[in-house]
Order: C-alpha cells, then structure tokens, then sequence
C-alpha cells in the first residue's frame, strides 16, 4: 500500500479557503486517492476520492496533478464545523484494505 | 453509504472483564470491518468479518482475544475480552456499500475505558 504524507496540523480563519496536500510518491497505477473526515467522538466520514485530474462534490475539491505522486483537497470558505483530523489514503479499486495515517488537524478560528 | 449504528456508544468496564460491541448496518453488506482507534491515534485495523466465515485477523490481533461474529449480512458483534487499561480505545465498525470497494462507511464508535 502507498504511503501518505500529509502536515500534521493546520490553522485557517473561517471563511477562507483551506488546501490540504498530501503526498504519496509510491502511487501505483490502479491506486485511488480517498479523502475522509473525522469529528471527535465520531468515526471517519468519506468525503471525496479520485484518480486523476480535479473531482469536485457539494463537499470539497480534490486536485491531482498528471504525476499522481501527490494531492490536494479544498474546502471552500471553511466555518467552525470544518475543524476535524482530515485523512489521506490510497488504496487500490479492487482493494478493501485501508490504511489511515496520522491525518491534518485542522483548526477553524473565529 | 449506508448507516450504522454502534452499541454502546460508551463504556467503563473492570479489568478481566469482556465487553460486546454490536454494529448494526441498514442494508446487507458483504464487507465488514472492526478498527481500534487509541486516544489521539489514527485507525488500526482489527479484522475483516465477512458473512459465512471466519473473521480475517490483522497482525497483532488474535481471535481470543477480540472474537468476532458475523451471523448476517447486516450485524456483527466484536468482543474484547479479558480486558486491561491497555485495551481503553474506540472501537469502530465500518463496512463497504456500494460499487467502489476502496470507500468505507464507519460508525460512530465505541469509546471503552478499563479501570
């Protein structure tokens, strides 16, 4: 399975944009990219995934440029709700294994 | 997606006692997995429980230890057992439901804490 890395922590003020990267250099061909959200007390939430290109849902954006070695998801105009442990992964299509990394603390300040 | 539902959301048990986590899905689901989420840690990987088989164990973990029952396409349970401070986690089901094989749906989780 590929390996993720994404920063540990971020801050953004409510309603700017908030890009979050993440790099995977090991991508394999038929790999995904799949980003979740978690809330405290919560279990992770799917949010967006991709394979190449821009994918874009009522959520979230999620840029991948050609070389695939890295990604970035955008949430547009954050608010206080958005602050949670985003995750990064990739995964094969025909896999159910999953690996969670450490994921971005996202803050969200007034 | 799907929606799950896990029991109980909380608990505080006794050292060497057992616990029985019950995830609930509301449709049938072929794919089910247990994850251990340690106190500002990410997701670890219990088991896969798939319907009609034995539960697939990851490296760390053995079936005496967390015993897992699949009786049907829409329930399993997870047992910790004989439990320690050590095993004070959240307990999470998530299963796969719908085309992608690679999108999981999890529950809330079950926050357990040994004294």
């Amino acid at each position: 399975l590929a390996k993720t890395t994404q920063p540990i922590s971020m801050d953004s003020y409510e309603g700017q944009e908030v890009n979050i990267t993440c790099s995977h250099n090991n991508i394999a061909t038929n790999d995904y990219i799949t980003w979740y959200q978690q809330f405290p007390s919560q279990g992770p939430r799917f949010i967006i995934q991709g394979y190449k290109t821009k994918v874009t849902n009522e959520v979230a954006s999620l840029f991948i440029p050609a070389d695939r070695k890295s990604s970035t998801l955008s949430l547009p105009r954050v608010s206080l709700s958005d602050t949670a442990v985003y995750y990064c992964l990739v995964s094969g299509a025909g896999s159910y294994q999953l690996t969670f990394g450490k994921g971005t603390k996202l803050s969200v300040i007034p | 997606s799907a929606v799950i539902s896990q029991k109980p959301s909380r608990d505080i048990c006794q050292r060497g006692t057992s616990l029985t986590i019950q995830c609930q899905v509301d449709s049938q689901v072929t794919m089910m997995f247990w994850y251990r989420q340690q106190p500002g840690q990410s997701l670890t990987l219990i088991a896969t429980a798939n319907q009609g088989s034995e539960a697939t164990y990851e490296s760390g973990f053995v079936i005496d230890k967390f015993p897992i029952s699949r009786p049907n396409l829409t329930f399993s349970t997870l047992t910790v057992s004989n439990m320690s401070p050590e095993d004070s986690s959240i307990y999470l089901c998530s299963v796969v439901a719908g085309q992608a094989k690679n999108i999981q749906y999890f529950g809330a989780g079950t926050r357990l804490s040994v004294l």
